[in-house]
């Protein structure tokens, strides 16, 4: 099945400056990739996601790329701010289940210092 | 507003007890999933369905059940409590189609004594 991995596990940048954090992934069918954001004691939420149809996706200081040939995808964060503090989950969605469940990474720690 | 909750909040048990987490959605999605969150581990899929009487094993199924008699709930199961289940277990819901957001609920604490 799918397998998702996610590096760094934990990040630490001053503000203003960039993170990024990157994600690989096994099955090449795989068509859907979207990042989530789970601040401390909260649920999962999404922040940005990209289809295997598109090379890169950008929403104001983040965006996503994906090299389908390599399977693997990245999320930047620029100008980084306090509030982008938090855990950081990619996900892939496969093509056994019909593209709807997700496989997620072991999350990332960004902890952005003023 | 429609949204997706998940009951109780926080819940602890007797090892080798039988344990029952509720998920219900009010968005009328087909989709349904039950993931646990633990440290290092990021979010493991445990057990989805895709619509009333579908269910399918994930990643970590051994130890928990589904059923799904209606478009709105989901309840996970565990059967038998195990030390090792202590974890958060989220609920979470999309939209029929290829691709699609996940909409998490609020999370339930299970510690396994």
């Amino acid at each position: 099945g799918e397998n998702v991995e996610q590096h760094p596990s934990t990040l630490s940048v001053q503000e203003g400056d960039s993170a990024v954090i990157k994600c690989t992934y096994s099955d090449s069918a795989s068509n859907y990739f979207p990042w989530y954001k789970q601040e401390l004691g909260k649920r999962p939420q999404l922040i940005i996601d990209i289809r295997s149809n598109v090379g890169e996706k950008k929403d104001q200081r983040i965006a996503v790329t994906l090299n389908k040939t390599a399977k693997h995808f990245s999320l930047h964060i620029t100008e980084t701010q306090p509030e982008d503090s938090a855990v950081y989950f990619c996900a892939a969605s496969p093509r056994g289940g019909g593209y709807n469940k997700l496989i997620f990474g072991a999350g990332t720690r960004l902890a952005v210092h003023p | 507003d429609a949204e997706i909750t998940q009951s109780p909040r926080h819940k602890i048990t007797e090892t080798g007890r039988q344990v029952t987490l509720a998920c219900h959605q009010t968005w009328n999605h087909n989709n349904m999933f039950w993931y646990r969150q633990d440290l290092g581990h990021g979010l493991r899929l445990i057990h989805y369905s895709y619509g009333v009487q579908d269910t399918n094993k994930g990643e970590v199924s051994d130890g928990y059940s589904v059923s799904r008699s209606n478009t709105e709930d989901l309840p996970l199961t565990l059967e038998s409590a195990a030390s090792s289940q202590t974890s958060v277990y989220f609920c979470a819901s999309s939209v029929e189609g290829s691709g699609t957001e996940a909409f998490f609920g609020q999370g339930t604490r299970l510690t396994v004594v």
